[in-house]
């Protein structure tokens, strides 16, 4: 069974200060890929980033970025240069396998975001 | 382009009754997925299609879920003789092949009284 485990409750960070979003994960599946969704107060899950277990670097979007360490099994998500509008839940999730018949998305509890004047 | 869209946006209904939740996917993608998210918890799977048929229907929690797609687009998940255990977000993913990553719609709320 596949497990996405988000521990910290709640994150404050200065607006245009760097944060970091802890995310681990646990499967035997060597064919994976992990997710980071936003979910702002309207409710709506925005994709933001995406890596797969065989990608060799780690991946960017933007000001987002996803520190994959895979012996580790953690994905954790930076935003650079935080704004008023990333505040919001934050979801990390994983689909095992990497690509086929179902890859359908396991996702943690999420942790919420709070970027601060 | 249009995203994947839901209807209704808010559904209330009284304990027993039967409800009908519509997703519209991004055109063109061919595996659809629902979820329910309940208050301060990530999305939970439900089902899965690729195509016409459900490919994946291991999280209903029982035989009162149920969900089409008849012509491989639009999809319904029917819920009967509702429970107030069935209130919360149900969301609806596309996606355009067999990797990557799942467009979610808006959601629709349930509330069963």
């Amino acid at each position: 069974a596949q497990k996405i485990t988000q521990t910290q409750p709640g994150m404050f960070v200065q607006e245009k200060e760097a944060v970091t979003l802890d995310c681990t994960y646990d499967t035997s599946d060597p064919s994976y890929g992990l997710f980071w969704y936003k979910q702002p107060s309207s409710g709506e899950m925005i994709f933001l980033i995406y890596q797969g277990s065989y990608d060799q670097q780690n991946a960017t979007e933007g000001r987002y970025s996803l520190n994959f360490q895979k012996a580790r099994k953690s994905a954790n998500l930076v935003i650079s240069a935080s704004q008023l509008g990333d505040s919001a839940m934050y979801f990390c999730a994983m689909s095992v396998p990497l690509t086929g018949a179902n890859s359908k998305l396991t996702f943690g509890k999420g942790i919420t975001l709070s970027v601060r004047p | 382009g249009a995203g994947v869209s839901q209807t209704p946006s808010n559904k209330v209904t009284e304990k027993g009754k039967y409800v009908e939740l519509r997703c519209d996917p991004i055109s063109g993608h061919t595996a659809l997925y629902w979820y329910r998210q309940s208050l301060g918890q990530g999305p939970e799977f439900l089902i899965y299609f690729q195509g016409t048929g459900a490919a994946d229907d291991s999280g209903l929690p029982n035989d009162r879920f149920f969900a089409v797609r008849p012509e491989g687009s639009v999809s319904t998940l029917k819920i009967q003789r509702t429970e107030r255990g069935d209130s919360a977000v149900y969301l609806c993913a596309s996606r355009l092949g067999p990797s990557g990553e799942q467009y979610f719609g808006p959601g629709t709320r349930l509330t069963v009284t």
